[in-house]
């Protein structure tokens, strides 16, 4: 069966570093990987997708590695920020298919 | 637009009664998803509707669960008995067009607690 694993359930990282999650998946070919933010009490919020053909994707501050040959995607936050404290959930998709969320990691970014 | 729309935001019933979640997608989106998250499972898809057609009802849990969509601007999930188990916090979430992989815009969730 399918199956999204996340680094680690809660990470901390001092303000300014840079801080990388990652995502495995096994018995899964997604189109396409896509970053969620959740904070408590809130639904998750769409940050980035990248597709299987596509190795980086940047926004803002954000970057995305998407290596479909290791099943494993990264999520970088450059000079993070306490704002930047809450819950990344990974999401693998395909087309018209389940899209399936990992358990996600807890970040929290240290002033 | 507003967003997704659920309500109530918090439901506390007791087991064995019959619960309603309610959820009005983006307009214009053609996919819709209800998840059901724990702390122990996470978030979990229980089922996706494309054209206001059912999909996917493979995650619905058991047969206490349904879920309709009788247009494209409501869906419904129903609980029906209620058991302690279901407590969790249900969200609703829409997309443009998931065949497409889109991405999805969740609502701010049903809290269920069932006592």
């Amino acid at each position: 069966s399918q199956k999204i694993e996340q680094n680690s359930e809660a990470l901390n990282i001092q303000e300014g570093k840079t801080a990388t999650l990652t995502c495995n998946y096994t018995n899964y070919s997604p189109a396409y990987l896509q970053w969620y933010r959740q904070d408590p009490g809130r639904g998750p919020v769409f940050l980035l997708l990248i597709r299987e053909n596509e190795k980086e994707k940047r926004k803002e501050r954000l970057k995305v590695t998407f290596d479909t040959t290791l099943k494993q995607s990264l999520f970088h936050i450059t000079a993070s920020q306490p704002a930047d404290s809450a819950t990344y959930l990974c999401a693998l998709t395909n087309y018209g298919q389940n899209f399936v969320f990992g358990p996600g990691t807890r970040l929290s970014v240290l002033p | 637009d507003a967003g997704v729309i659920q309500s109530p935001r918090h439901e506390v019933t007791e087991m064995g009664q019959e619960v309603t979640l309610r959820c009005k997608p983006i307009s214009g989106h053609n996919s819709l998803f209800w998840y059901r998250q724990t702390m122990m499972r996470g978030l979990e898809l229980l089922i996706y509707f494309n054209n206001n057609v059912p999909i996917d009802d493979s995650g619905m849990p058991e047969d206490r669960f349904s879920a309709k969509m009788p247009n494209a601007s409501f869906s419904t999930l129903k609980i029906q008995p209620s058991e302690p188990r279901d407590s969790a916090v249900y969200f609703c979430a829409s997309s443009l067009a998931w065949d497409k992989n889109t991405e999805a815009f969740f609502g701010q969730g049903t809290r269920l607690t069932v006592v």
